[in-house]
């Protein structure tokens, strides 16, 4: 996973509280992605960023929200926690559209209870 | 329809055959295309990448896109046991880097 980081790599919560996932680069990609991934739907996209406060939402993005203040660091928040959230989470970057450098996260598992 | 399809499997070979992986996109803008393999409980780990038509070839590993048809191949020659996980397509669709489902394989001794 060279370049790219999770945090917290586990968490357990409640129902209702707010959750701040964290991914941090070093590799200075324009882009990045947050998944989740679940049995049987393989990697759906949450929202992506495609720049310093350029974001937009993917294919599941109702009760996510995300941010980007810096190239490093992409934050994924569920504004309140429900049960249907809980998943695998994984970030990923690329550093362009012709580029092969693309790198995943080594994944959060969030349990919401 | 789905952006990028794939045939869940399994798809099962014996060691040392040719095993065949393909993916179907549907936006024809599509620039980049990507392979995954996944093993159970790890992150996807890239191990190939295609955007031009034609082939590509890295090792045991060849990729071959075709855009017309919109569709995108890996081939596993020589396969091992070690092969057997799950083969993610991935496609960069109006910027967002978009999968397939995956086909898990898996490749009996």
């Amino acid at each position: 996973d060279a370049g790219i980081t999770q945090s917290p790599r586990h968490k357990v919560t409640e129902t209702g509280t707010p959750v701040t996932l964290r991914c941090h680069q070093t590799e200075n990609h324009r882009y990045m992605y947050w998944y989740r991934q679940d049995p049987g739907h393989g990697l759906r996209l949450i929202h992506y960023s495609y720049g310093v406060k350029d974001t937009d939402k993917g294919e599941v993005s109702d009760g996510y929200s995300v941010s980007r203040s810096k190239t490093e660091d992409f934050l994924l928040t569920l504004e309140s926690a429900t049960s249907s959230q809980t998943s695998v989470y994984f970030c990923a970057t690329l550093g362009g559209y012709n580029a092969d450098t693309q790198y995943f996260g080594p994944g959060t598992r969030l349990t919401v209870l | 329809q789905k952006e990028v399809e794939q045939n869940s499997g399994p798809l099962s070979v014996p060691e040392g055959a040719i095993a065949s992986l393909n993916c179907t996109y549907s936006d024809r803008g599509s620039q980049s295309f990507f392979w995954y393999r996944q093993y159970s409980g790890k992150s996807p780990e890239l191990i190939m990448f295609i955007y031009s038509n034609g082939d590509k070839e890295d090792g045991r590993f060849t990729a071959q896109l075709n855009k017309a048809s919109q569709y995108v191949s890996l081939l596993i020659r020589d396969s091992q046991p070690s092969d057997s996980a799950t083969y993610l397509c991935a496609v960069i669709s109006f910027q967002k880097l978009v999968f397939g489902t995956g086909t898990r394989l898996l490749v009996s001794p």
